[in-house]
């Protein structure tokens, strides 16, 4: 099946400093690659996703980056602030409804210090 | 629109008990998921369910069984609940079943079993 390992478990960085969060995965036939950020206390909730017939996508301060040939991707989080501390997670998926089913990474904990 | 909606909220439950966990949809998703989240393990896939009436076993499945008797519902049950299921457990939904999809997570239902 699926394994995907997450890189760091956790990140300090001061606020105004770029994040960048690391992803692989050993299945290559994954072709959807979403990110889920989870504040203390909270559920998580999808920021940004991306799928294999695309390199790279943006949405404002986030993006995301794929290497389908390495099997890796990573979230870019640039001018960071305090409110995107929390735990990010990746994820991958074949999309083979036989299967039904993401993969999550264990998670990264960021945290901006102001 | 609720979304989608879990309970308890939390719960004690001595170790032997059967325990059942509530999990509802309003947005008529084909798609949902059971989720354990451990302190540094990330999510893990307990069960999941393609569509109303079909059901498959997650990464984590022993000691759950689910059921999914129509589109909105989704329960979860511990037929005798062990203090290695103390968790939080998070039900998610999916427009679709391929796993290529936004997940929309509930609240999540902390679970404590001595």
């Amino acid at each position: 099946g699926e394994n995907v390992e997450q890189h760091p478990s956790t990140l300090s960085v001061q606020e105004g400093d770029s994040a960048v969060i690391k992803c692989t995965y050993s299945d290559s036939a994954s072709n959807y690659f979403p990110w889920y950020k989870q504040e203390l206390g909270k559920r998580p909730q999808l920021i940004i996703d991306i799928r294999s017939n695309v390199g790279e996508k943006k949405d404002q301060r986030i993006a995301v980056t794929l290497n389908k040939t390495a099997k890796h991707f990573s979230l870019h989080i640039t001018e960071t602030q305090p409110e995107d501390s929390a735990v990010y997670f990746c994820a991958a998926s074949t999309g083979d409804t036989n299967a039904g089913k993401s993969t999550f990474g264990d998670g990264t904990t960021l945290t901006v210090k102001p | 629109i609720a979304g989608i909606t879990q309970a308890p909220t939390s719960q004690i439950l001595a170790a032997g008990r059967r325990m059942t966990l509530r999990c509802t949809q309003d947005m008529r998703h084909n798609a949902m998921y059971w989720y354990r989240q451990d302190l540094g393990l990330g999510l893990r896939l307990i069960h999941y369910s393609n569509t109303a009436g079909t059901t498959g076993k997650g990464e984590v499945p022993d000691g759950y069984s689910v059921s999914r008797a129509n589109t909105d519902d989704f329960p979860l049950t511990l037929a005798s609940a062990v203090p290695s299921q103390t968790s939080v457990y998070f039900c998610a939904s999916s427009d679709d079943g391929s796993g290529a999809d936004t997940q929309y997570f509930g609240p999540g239902t902390r679970l404590t079993v001595l």
